[in-house]
């Protein structure tokens, strides 16, 4: 059974500070997705990772992918209140028939 | 851009109810999801369809069935609610492997 591991859960931060999310998974997969919610929102895709080595990146995040290592970064430079939110990642079974998430990482960036 | 409509954001319900939870997308995507999120457990898959009529169980079917009548729309129903199915319901539908998500139906089980 696959299972998805984000550590931390709970991430208070100072604006202007970086930090990173890191998630572990079990099995061999190639794609992997990350997603931001807003409390009371929906999901919302961040970024979409398809290969051993792939790093996108969007205005303060950045997201990478080591499919050797079973891992896949979110990097945050230079934290704002903005980025708070609750981030997860998502490892992709079945070419997009079957995504398992993390349990999710609650930011919270404090001015 | 890509919609999913999920027809209620809360619903209250009693034990031993029947409820529906209907959800639309806009985008002719093929595959659609439910999804139930609980805090400190992410989101747990119950069912997804990869075409009309067709439905696969996720890894928490149980005490839920689905409907997927027309390609846009999904359905998921509680056969007879309990408690324990007081939750975050999402309804996805994907392209390529990116998952689009409605804006999730709160229900609570009384």
């Amino acid at each position: 059974e696959l299972k998805v591991e984000q550590n931390p859960l709970f991430l208070s931060m100072q604006e202007g500070k970086n930090y990173t999310i890191y998630c572990n998974y079990s099995t061999t997969s190639d794609r992997l997705y990350w997603y931001r919610q807003d409390p009371g929102k929906s999901l919302e895709s961040l970024f979409v990772l398809l290969s051993n080595g792939a790093v996108k990146q969007e205005g303060r995040l950045m997201a990478s992918l080591d499919t050797k290592a079973r891992l896949s970064t979110l990097h945050i430079t230079a934290a704002v209140h903005d980025l708070s939110a609750t981030y997860f990642c998502a490892v992709d079974l079945e070419y997009g028939n079957k995504l398992v998430f993390g349990a999710g990482t609650i930011l919270r960036v404090k001015s | 851009d890509v919609k999913v409509t999920q027809s209620s954001r809360y619903l209250v319900k009693r034990t031993g109810e029947k409820v529906f939870l209907e959800c639309v997308q806009d985008m002719d995507h093929e595959n659609m999801f439910w999804y139930r999120q609980d805090p400190g457990l992410g989101l747990r898959l119950i069912y997804f369809s990869y075409d009309v009529k067709m439905k696969e169980k996720g890894d928490i079917p149980e005490g839920y069935s689905v409907s997927r009548e027309k390609k846009e729309r999904f359905s998921l129903i509680l056969e007879s609610a309990s408690t324990n199915q007081t939750s975050m319901y999402l309804c996805a539908s994907s392209f390529y492997g990116e998952l689009f998500f409605g804006e999730g139906s709160r229900l609570t089980v009384l």
